[in-house]
């Protein structure tokens, strides 16, 4: 069975410092990987997605991350960051070749700035 | 448009009462999701339907009823609302179609209140 672990509960910087959340996933095989995000009072939208190819991938509002297989890793991270991108952020696998469609969540690391 | 909906935003609820939510999607997706998600804690996948056949996880199978009467709605259902039931639920949705099968859209979710 596959699972995702988000080591940090809570992640707390400075405006316009750079911004880390950490990702270690369990799988056997390769997996689809994805970085959702949820602002407040809102649902989980798609900041990235990685399947296959360069390990780094791009998202919206300079978000990127980096898939490492040798470390079963998928970190996000954003070089300077904003008030807007105080949210929740999940980071979800998905285990092709399973037969399966299910997302596997992570517990969620709440990003915010400090005041 | 890949805007997932859901009403209403906010219920309240007694305890012994049943509760109706509703989801509706316009993009012809073939899978819809209901998720329920606690506070710190993951979303957890409650059932989902792949066109007109329901799948409910088993631990939660009779606690959850759901009907989806064409393609783009579905509803959850909760015949006698406990204390427990408390949380946010989420609707998402996918088109099973290469890749873009492990990706799901999600609505801003209905946040339920038992009393």
């Amino acid at each position: 069975a596959q699972s995702v672990t988000q080591p940090d509960a809570r992640v707390t910087v400075s405006e316009g410092a750079s911004l880390q959340l950490r990702c270690k996933y369990s799988y056997s095989g390769t997996p689809y990987l994805f970085w959702y995000v949820q602002y407040p009072r809102q649902g989980l939208q798609l900041l990235l997605k990685y399947y296959s190819g360069d390990p780094v991938v791009q998202g919206v509002n300079g978000f990127e991350a980096e898939f490492s297989k040798s470390n079963s890793s998928f970190h996000l991270r954003k070089a300077s960051v904003h008030w807007s991108d105080s949210a929740v952020y999940f980071c979800v696998l998905s285990a092709p070749g399973t037969g399966s469609n299910r997302l596997t969540f992570g517990k969620g690391t709440k990003f915010s700035l400090i005041p | 448009d890949t805007t997932v909906k859901q009403n209403p935003r906010y219920k309240l609820a007694r305890v012994g009462k049943p509760v109706n939510l509703i989801c509706s999607q316009t993009m012809n997706h073939d899978t819809m999701y209901w998720y329920q998600k606690k506070p710190n804690q993951a979303p957890k996948l409650l059932l989902f339907y792949y066109d007109k056949i329901l799948n409910r996880e088993a631990d939660t199978f009779e606690k959850f009823q759901s009907s989806r009467p064409n393609n783009s709605f579905c509803s959850l259902y909760i015949g006698s609302a406990g204390l427990e039931y408390s949380a946010m639920y989420l609707c998402a949705s996918r088109i099973n179609r290469g890749r873009s099968s492990y990706e799901q859209y999600f609505g801003p979710g209905t946040r339920l209140t038992v009393l």
